[in-house]
């Protein structure tokens, strides 16, 4: 079973300023792969960035980086320089063998 | 490259009525994902097909939800009869084979049960 808790329900910062999502997950497989999915407000969620939990280096995207603690089964996104369009639900993802399941969000504000 | 359909957008339906959705995945993709977005919460997944077999669908309430993929290709999810809980958005998406692969999601269809 895959499980995946995202304990942040809302987060805000200011615009250009970096921010930190967190998320921790459980599985028993030993070959999985996690992601970070963003959902604006126009509910079409799109793929933000992934990384192979058999690779120890941290995945990065452009203003998009996470970092993996596979021991402590942990996956934050960090977000660099934080813009209006960054403003959206963010779900945390995990793949095993099969199915893909997701966390529950994390609502993130951008002020200006 | 065309994107995963899904229709209707919007749909009102009353209690114990059925509704049936359907999806248009991205050509080529042999995986195809049904999950129920419920206001505030994070998408469930209700079933997962590879090409037209079933790979998982152990959160489908299977009393009342069914789902098929027709020769590999569209699919169609339907509930009879709906009960006020299951109002939701539901979200079609497919992939390419594998793990690795990306997850394109179409727009969803919002569902009212009143």
């Amino acid at each position: 079973a895959q499980t995946v808790t995202q304990s942040q329900p809302e987060m805000s910062v200011q615009e250009a300023e970096t921010v930190t999502l967190s998320c921790t997950y459980d599985t028993s497989e030993s070959d999985y792969y996690l992601f970070w999915y963003k959902q604006p407000p126009s509910r079409q969620m799109i793929l933000v960035i992934r990384q192979e939990a058999y690779k120890q280096q941290n995945a990065t995207e452009n203003r998009f980086s996470v970092n993996f603690q596979k021991a402590a089964k942990s996956f934050s996104l960090k977000i660099s320089d934080s813009q209006l369009g960054d403003a959206a639900m963010y779900f945390c993802g995990v793949q095993g063998a099969q199915k893909l399941v997701f966390g529950q969000g994390t609502r993130l504000t951008i002020n200006p | 490259e065309a994107g995963v359909a899904q229709s209707p957008r919007y749909k009102i339906i009353e209690k114990r009525q059925s509704v049936a959705f359907w999806c248009n995945p991205i050509s080529g993709h042999a995986t195809l994902y049904w999950y129920q977005q419920i206001l505030g919460q994070g998408p469930k997944l209700l079933i997962q097909f590879q090409n037209n077999g079933v790979v998982d669908d152990s959160q489908l309430p299977k009393d009342r939800f069914s789902a098929e993929r027709l020769k590999g290709v569209d699919s169609t999810l339907k509930i009879q009869p709906a009960k006020l809980e299951d109002s939701a958005v539901y979200l079609c998406a497919s992939g390419r084979t594998g793990k690795n692969t990306e997850a394109f999601f179409g727009q969803g269809t919002r569902l009212t049960v009143v």
